[in-house]
């Protein structure tokens, strides 16, 4: 089954950068990756996608590994704000969009 | 910015109602999703759209009934609700046919059934 894999949950500092990883194994080669976070009470929202090359934006920035195996969503500088819960996703061939379980990111100030 | 307004925040039915919940997108998508959101199972896939009159199975569609009329209006159906429907449910819009497009979320709605 085509699936993602996240940890359950991480924790970081206020202010201090955040990597959070994953694994898409079954990925094939033209299936976009995308990231979304989920803040409570609220729908998820659009943070990234890529194909091949790392990618950034105002939100974050997006490492792709060269096998497309895997990938970690970068927030640069964490706040408070940034408390979410951040899924993993990849667009398969028939554009539905295969979600992982999502990591709980937990900033301490 | 694209708007996905969902007609509820909070539901509260009866089992064997028939519950409607109402999703309206403002961006002219030809793409609308159905998922239910559950602890510990993510976003699971109901329904999709990829056009008006037109409607696929997702991942979980035992239950559930759709109806696209209108573009901008993607309906979801519990013919007879059950309490193991009780759950979140998100409305999501896209650009057709395309894997480089995001979806857009509604805030969803928290359908409890008693």
């Amino acid at each position: 089954d085509a699936k993602t894999t996240q940890p359950n949950s991480m924790e970081s500092n206020e202010e201090e950068p955040v990597h959070l990883p994953c694994n898409h194994s079954t990925i094939s080669g033209t299936d976009y990756i995308h990231w979304y976070r989920q803040l409570p009470s609220q729908g998820p929202e659009y943070v990234i996608h890529g194909l091949t090359s790392n990618v950034n934006n105002r939100m974050a920035s997006l490492a792709i590994a060269e096998d497309r195996k895997s990938s970690t969503l970068i927030l640069h500088r964490a706040t408070l704000r940034d408390a979410a819960v951040y899924y993993c996703s990849f667009m398969d061939s028939n554009y539905q969009l295969i979600w992982g379980a999502g990591t709980k990111l937990i900033i301490k100030p | 910015d694209v708007k996905v307004t969902q007609s509820s925040r909070y539901l509260v039915k009866r089992t064997g109602e028939k519950v409607f919940l109402e999703c309206v997108q403002d961006m002219d998508h030809e793409n609308m999703f159905w998922y239910r959101q559950d602890p510990g199972l993510g976003l699971r896939l109901i329904y999709f759209s990829y056009d008006v009159k037109m409607k696929e199975k997702g991942d979980i569609p035992e239950g559930y009934s759709v109806s696209r009329e209108k573009k901008e209006r993607f309906s979801l159906i519990l013919e007879s609700a059950s309490t193991n429907q009780t759950s979140m449910y998100l409305c999501a819009s896209s650009f057709p046919r395309r894997d480089d497009q995001p979806q857009h979320f509604g805030d969803g709605t928290r359908l409890s059934i008693l």
